[in-house]
């Protein structure tokens, strides 16, 4: 099975950057994958990491390691619409494409 | 938007009624999951499908069925609903052959069980 964490919620200034880590203990890793989901609506896709490094999307960035079993999710330029659950979920080793999700962290973004 | 959708969006049922919620794919995609979100808990994974009338069980598979009978449509099925089974569901799909891969959700079931 998976063990994921994930803070339970941050806080941020409209602007800022917010980085929210991810940590997994797993018998398989197949890569990684960050949701975002808003009060009352699906989870909507994000970023995917299977390899060691940084991913680029925008304002969104995404980090793998590996080895030490941590991704991080960084908004940076935070708006008051990036307030929102982000889910981190790893992908297992099977081929039916199951996600193992963590529990969510709540990003707030004061004005 | 993947075309994916969900009915009924709300439904409040009692103790030991069966409840049937639907979820209807316009993608083909092959890859169907059905999972439950509450607070605390995130997404836990209740079944999924990697084909017509090819199922499985996921995390927290007690209590409900599921049928694929055509690619497009994924139920689950409340055999007889009970308060711990209140919560929202959500379906999503997947296709095998896209680059990452991710998974699309439908808009969510929320279930309550008097």
């Amino acid at each position: 099975g998976q063990n994921i964490d994930q803070p339970t919620e941050m806080t941020a200034t409209e602007g800022a950057i917010v980085q929210i880590n991810c940590t997994y203990q797993t018998s398989g890793f197949n890569g990684l994958f960050w949701y975002q989901q808003h009060a009352g609506e699906a989870p909507t896709f994000l970023s995917y990491n299977v390899l060691d490094g940084l991913e680029e999307k925008g304002r969104f960035s995404s980090f793998l390691s590996r080895s030490k079993g941590y991704s991080y999710l960084l908004l940076k330029e935070l708006q008051m619409k990036d307030s929102a659950s982000y889910l981190c979920a790893v992908l297992e080793t099977d081929s039916w494409g199951k996600l193992q999700f963590g529990a969510g962290t709540q990003v707030v973004v004061t004005p | 938007d993947a075309g994916i959708t969900q009915s009924p969006r709300h439904k409040v049922t009692e103790t030991g009624t069966p409840v049937t919620l639907r979820c209807h794919q316009t993608e083909n995609h092959r890859y169907m999951y059905w999972y439950r979100q509450d607070p605390g808990h995130g997404l836990r994974l209740i079944h999924y499908s990697y084909g017509v009338k090819d199922t499985d069980k996921g995390e927290v598979s007690d209590g409900y069925s599921v049928s694929r009978s055509k690619t497009e449509d994924f139920l689950l099925t409340l055999e007889s609903a009970t308060s711990s089974q209140t919560s929202v569901y959500f379906c999503a799909i997947r296709d095998p052959g896209h680059s990452t891969g991710e998974q699309y959700f439908g808009p969510g079931t929320r279930l309550t069980v008097l």
